[in-house]
């Protein structure tokens, strides 16, 4: 399978600060990748869906100006939450759609706003 | 509408049971795409299984096994002799359109393991 990570694996932040999340795969040439969303003890929400070399999908109910994703590479994908609130808090996590028609995960950053 | 859902939100057993997680799923579409991912507490998402919708046979994997059936729109998994490793919430997902497109997951299902 393919094989992904994430940076920083946890972030902590005052509020309205902007927080970047990196997303790459390292083994597998992505042109689309994926963002989810996980508060504690809940289930993961799919926020967009990048695709590389041109805009991303979002989901309905995710603000695009809030949540920016930018996929310059077939390796990487990035998350920029803008004006970090403490409700932007949560678990996100990345994925990519690797052999086999899999979809693989990365490890994932806790974010923590203040 | 697609919907995946885990109505068992946790389950506690003692090492050495026996233990199946349910998974129910709600799609119109004839082609589909089932997985199971474990989250131990570390968070990282572990791909576990992936049936497509034309392939019902049931797939075994050491202590693992799934249970998949169209007719009651079932994809059970259960675990054989269940370890204190084994502890973690395990995710039911869907997707549809191609097993690379998005995933729709169930609730998850909290599994403890005790010694």
């Amino acid at each position: 399978g393919a094989v992904v990570s994430q940076h920083p694996s946890w972030v902590i932040c005052k509020s309205g600060t902007s927080v970047k999340i990196e997303c790459r795969s390292l083994d597998f040439q992505a042109t689309t990748m994926f963002w989810y969303r996980q508060f504690p003890k809940q289930s993961l929400m799919l926020m967009a869906t990048s695709n590389e070399g041109s805009k991303a999908t979002y989901e309905q109910g995710v603000e695009k100006d809030k949540f920016l994703i930018n996929h310059a590479s077939l390796t990487l994908s990035t998350l920029t939450v803008t004006s970090a609130h403490p409700e932007d808090s949560s678990f996100y996590i990345c994925s990519v759609g690797g052999n086999q028609e899999t979809q693989y995960f990365g490890p994932g950053t806790r974010l923590l706003v203040l | 509408a697609q919907k995946v859902t885990q109505a068992q939100t946790e389950i506690s057993v003692v090492e050495k049971e026996d233990v199946t997680l349910d998974c129910v799923y709600e799609t119109r579409d004839t082609t589909y795409y089932l997985f199971w991912y474990k989250q131990p507490p570390s968070g990282e998402l572990v791909f576990l299984i992936r049936r497509n919708s034309f392939d019902e046979q049931n797939e075994i994997s050491g202590r693992y096994s799934w249970n998949f059936q169209k007719s009651t729109s079932s994809f059970n998994f259960t675990i054989t002799a269940s370890q204190v490793v084994d502890s973690a919430v395990y995710f039911c997902a869907l997707a549809t359109g191609g097993a690379t497109n998005k995933l729709i997951f169930g609730t998850g299902t909290l599994l403890a393991v005790q010694p």
